[in-house]
């Protein structure tokens, strides 16, 4: 069956420390990893990775994948309490157009 | 502004009566999503769309129904069958790549519709 599994579910920490969320999958004919932030209502897209090993950055984001051992983490360092949210990963797979698969994500809450 | 826009965001319902919501994007996208999102349940996907007039079922398509009549819009009908209809639903739309003409994955998402019903 395919899957997509985040951890940890929840985490909470201080501004100022960094975090890593982790995201494993089970698909078949893979064709990317998506990263998504959740606030309150419309995820919004942060990251595409197709490619192991090279690494995508935005700002104090950053994110990989490793096609072989089947996971990607993201990455926040010096985190503000504007990154507290959902993040969610999804996995595109499948042959035709393909279908997307969404983990159950990682609520981050980040204290003052 | 390019976008999607889903109505109404709160609606409130009594168990039996169907409701419908609303999902218009103007983003000139081929596909569009139907996705339900419970606490602790990540996203799950209700109906798919890739082409006007076609659609497909996703995972929990039972007690929804779907039409696809015009490339912008992509209605959602929660029926009176759908065991446990109260959740947040989302509505996206994807674009086909340049040079593949591949769905490329990557979701637009409206603000999302909170349904509760009594």
């Amino acid at each position: 069956e395919d899957k997509v599994v985040q951890s940890p579910l929840s985490l909470v920490v201080h501004e100022g420390d960094t975090v890593t969320l982790n995201c494993s999958y089970e698909v078949t004919n893979f064709r990317s990893l998506l990263w998504y932030k959740q606030e309150k209502k419309a995820p919004t897209f942060l990251f595409m990775l197709t490619s192991s090993g090279i690494e995508k950055k935005s700002g104090r984001l950053s994110s990989i994948l490793d096609k072989k051992e089947l996971f990607s983490i993201l990455n926040i360092t010096a985190t503000q309490t504007g990154d507290s949210a959902v993040y969610l990963c999804a996995v595109h797979y499948g042959g035709s157009q393909g279908n997307l698969i969404f983990g159950k994500g990682t609520k981050l809450s980040v204290k003052p | 502004d390019g976008g999607i826009t889903q109505s109404p965001k709160y609606l409130f319902r009594k168990e039996g009566q169907n409701v419908t919501l609303s999902c218009e994007q103007n983003l000139n996208h081929d596909a569009m999503y139907w996705y339900r999102q419970d606490p602790g349940q990540g996203l799950r996907l209700i109906y798919y769309s890739q082409i006007v007039n076609d659609f497909q079922k996703g995972d929990i398509a039972e007690g929804y129904s779907v039409s696809r009549e015009k490339k912008e819009s992509f209605p959602l009908t929660v029926t009176s069958a759908q065991k446990n209809p109260t959740a947040f639903y989302l509505c996206a739309s994807s674009s086909r790549g340049a040079s593949s003409g591949v769905n490329t994955g990557e979701l637009f998402f409206g603000e999302g519709s909170r349904l509760t019903v009594l």
